[in-house]
């Protein structure tokens, strides 16, 4: 696709559930990156996927959050049991190894409210 | 602590205004960035600016990197309501391995009134 699409744009689910949020990166961008922005806040980085490198999950919270991501494209990010302090904007990103591959090429974001 | 930290944390300017925000970092990078996010979008890229560089533009931005004092300044000239959003520095840390991860700064949310 032209750019980076994140499903679903909002989530509203209930404390205890557990929910996937998915990131379709921009066709042929080797690194994916998920981040989670609370109200006003920075990003906080969660985990990084290169090709078929081991995941980089030394951003995730707990062992209730977790992400795939399979055949090299589209990723999942798993979170279970919610609570409500999971509620924020989780963004997702991608960049190419080729040329400026510094730079993150966003979605739009999931919206999660946990009530 | 963020990697980054940017000052101010809220600035509100008229239009025509020249609008500076700065980035504060504490280890030695491989280039810094500035990003522009719209309320309730993803963020943009705006601006790359190598270790090596002292200064870099693109239309109405202006990027300075002091590397000696662990600091960026962007500077947004003659500002228009449109330019309202907040705006994220991110430094590109050097890791092994062959990737690069981005620490982002918390932002300065920048309003710029007709």
């Amino acid at each position: 696709g032209a750019g980076v699409s994140q499903s679903p744009s909002n989530k509203v689910t209930e404390k205890g559930k557990d929910v996937e949020l998915r990131c379709d990166p921009i066709s042929g961008h080797t690194a994916l990156y998920w981040y989670r922005q609370s109200l006003g806040q920075g990003l906080e980085f969660l985990i990084y996927f290169q090709g078929n490198s081991a995941p980089d999950k030394s951003g995730l919270p707990s062992d209730r959050f977790s992400a795939e991501r399979t055949g090299g494209s589209v990723s999942t990010l798993t979170i279970q049991r919610t609570q409500q302090e999971d509620s924020a904007v989780y963004l997702c990103a991608s960049s190419s190894m080729e040329g400026e591959k510094n730079i993150q090429y966003f979605g739009a974001g999931t919206r999660l409210s946990v009530l | 602590s963020q990697q980054g930290e940017e000052d101010p944390q809220a600035l509100s300017i008229q239009e025509g205004e020249n609008a500076t925000m700065n980035c504060s970092y504490k280890t030695s990078i491989n280039n810094l960035q500035w990003y522009r996010q719209n309320s309730g979008r993803g963020l943009v890229h705006l601006i790359l600016i190598r270790s090596n560089e002292r200064e870099k533009h693109s239309g109405r931005l202006r990027v300075t990197l002091d590397t000696s004092k662990k600091s960026s300044s962007l500077l947004i000239t003659a500002s228009r309501a449109a330019d309202t959003a907040s705006y994220f520095c991110a430094t590109d840390l050097m890791f092994s391995g062959g990737y690069n991860k981005l620490i982002f700064g918390a932002g300065t949310r920048l309003a710029v009134h007709p």
